[in-house]
This record gives structure tokens, C-alpha cells and sequence, in this order.
């Protein structure tokens, strides 16, 4: 089983509110990835964790807020959104972070702030 | 540094057409090549990779792709188009030479398949 499975499919919030999406894996996986994808762009690295332990920030806002409680899920808290953050949102798991290790997706978390 | 040029943005092919999609890389180290398929909505999965061995490499769905490390080259290619093929593609090179779990993207190519 490759299944990255996130949660909600959609979301739409209000730039006071706090959200939070959900990632889940049961592969065994021990990286897993928060991505950002602006319609017909690429796929952005947010976070990184490895061993349920951050490794890369590249450089988010603070209103986003990454969390993995357990080796099989992750969660990304949001806060105080701005519309710009309306976006696809991708999580993504690996054996581990090597070089060869091949990434799987989930459907992603269509967010939309108003 | 490494980096992904896609080269068109969009490519158009009849049905049972080849497919070529073009990823050319820069890469200071060894390239590890990855091509991820889109369809609308949803994550994207993968095709094929390269990491090391024979240089053609066979994926998913008919697809694939040959390592030119003289032409810093790893082209996609399918033989016969289908309607289904319609979808993003982002090739993408792992980034450096340490595990940081990395992928540099291209910036994508729009495949659309007509009847």
C-alpha cells in the first residue's frame, strides 16, 4: 500500500480562524513533507520532518505551524491566514530522506481564505 | 547548485501520437532524476526515476525515460498517446549531495491529448 491520505479535501477559512489539516501514512515511512502548490506552478517545500523531528523550515510564516505527533502523522496548524495562502497544500512521505528515496502524495487539501 | 529546465510549457499531441516530454537538469553531483505525473486534483505520482544503473528506465503507464548524462537530458517518452494522458508533468532532480530528502522541480509541462 503507497497511500498518503490528507485530510480535509477542501477547506475554506476566514482570516481569523485556526484550521488544521491532517496527513496520515502507514508505510513505514520515516520523512514526511509539507508542500505548497499555486495552480499551474510547481510544488514549494514548506517542512520537512525526519524521525518525527523538524529538519527543513524554508523559511515559512509562523502562521503555519507543523506537527508530528507519531511516525505516522503530521499535521499542519493554521493561523491568522492571509488570501496569498490559498493554495493546494501536499503532503508527501519517504522511506527516509536519502537522495533515491522516492516521495508518494496524497490528494492534497484544497484551502481557500477569504 | 542543481536545477530542472522543462522545456514547453505545453505540448500538444493527437491520440496514438508519440509523447516527448523534454527535462534537461544542472547538477554538481550524480543526478537522481525523477518524472511526477498530475492529473487535475489530485497529488502527483510518480513515473520513473533514475537513480543509477541501466540509463533507460521504464515506468508506469508505457512511460519512459533515458538518463543522457552528455546531454544533461532525461526526456520522457511514450509511444502511443492515450486520452488519459492528459495531466502535468514536473521532472525533478534530488538536491545536493546530502540526505535532506530535497527535490528541485521544473516548473511543469501541460500535456494535452487530442481526440
Amino acid at each position: 500500500d503507497t497511500e498518503v491520505t490528507q485530510t480535509p479535501k477542501h477547506l475554506v477559512m476566514g482570516m481569523t480562524n485556526k484550521k488544521s489539516l491532517k496527513c496520515e501514512q502507514h508505510m513505514g515511512h520515516r520523512a514526511m513533507y509539507w508542500y505548497k502548490q499555486k495552480a499551474k506552478k510547481p510544488p514549494e517545500l514548506m517542512f520537512v520532518y525526519s524521525y518525527e523531528k523538524l529538519s527543513i523550515n524554508e523559511s515559512v510564516p509562523s502562521r503555519f505551524s507543523p506537527e508530528c505527533p507519531n511516525s505516522s502523522l503530521l499535521n499542519l496548524h493554521l493561523h491568522a491566514l492571509q488570501p496569498e495562502d490559498s493554495a493546494l497544500y501536499l503532503c508527501a512521505s519517504s522511506q527516509d530522506r536519502g537522495r533515491a528515496d522516492t516521495q508518494y502524495f496524497g490528494p492534497g487539501t484544497r484551502l481557500t481564505v477569504l | 547548485a542543481q536545477s530542472v529546465t522543462q522545456l514547453g510549457s505545453h505540448v500538444s499531441v493527437s491520440e496514438g501520437a508519440l509523447v516527448l516530454l523534454r527535462c534537461n537538469y544542472s547538477s554538481s553531483v550524480p543526478p537522481y532524476l525523477f518524472w511526477y505525473v498530475q492529473y487535475p486534483n489530485q497529488g502527483l505520482q510518480l513515473l520513473l526515476k533514475y537513480t543509477t544503473g541501466a540509463t533507460l528506465v521504464k515506468g508506469i503507464n508505457g512511460f519512459e525515460a533515458e538518463f543522457k548524462k552528455s546531454e544533461t537530458s532525461f526526456h520522457l517518452t511514450k509511444p502511443s498517446a492515450h486520452m488519459s494522458d492528459a495531466a502535468e508533468y514536473f521532472c525533478a532532480v534530488s538536491h545536493g549531495s546530502g540526505n535532506t530528502g530535497k527535490l528541485i522541480f521544473g516548473q511543469g509541462t501541460t500535456l494535452q491529448v487530442k481526440p
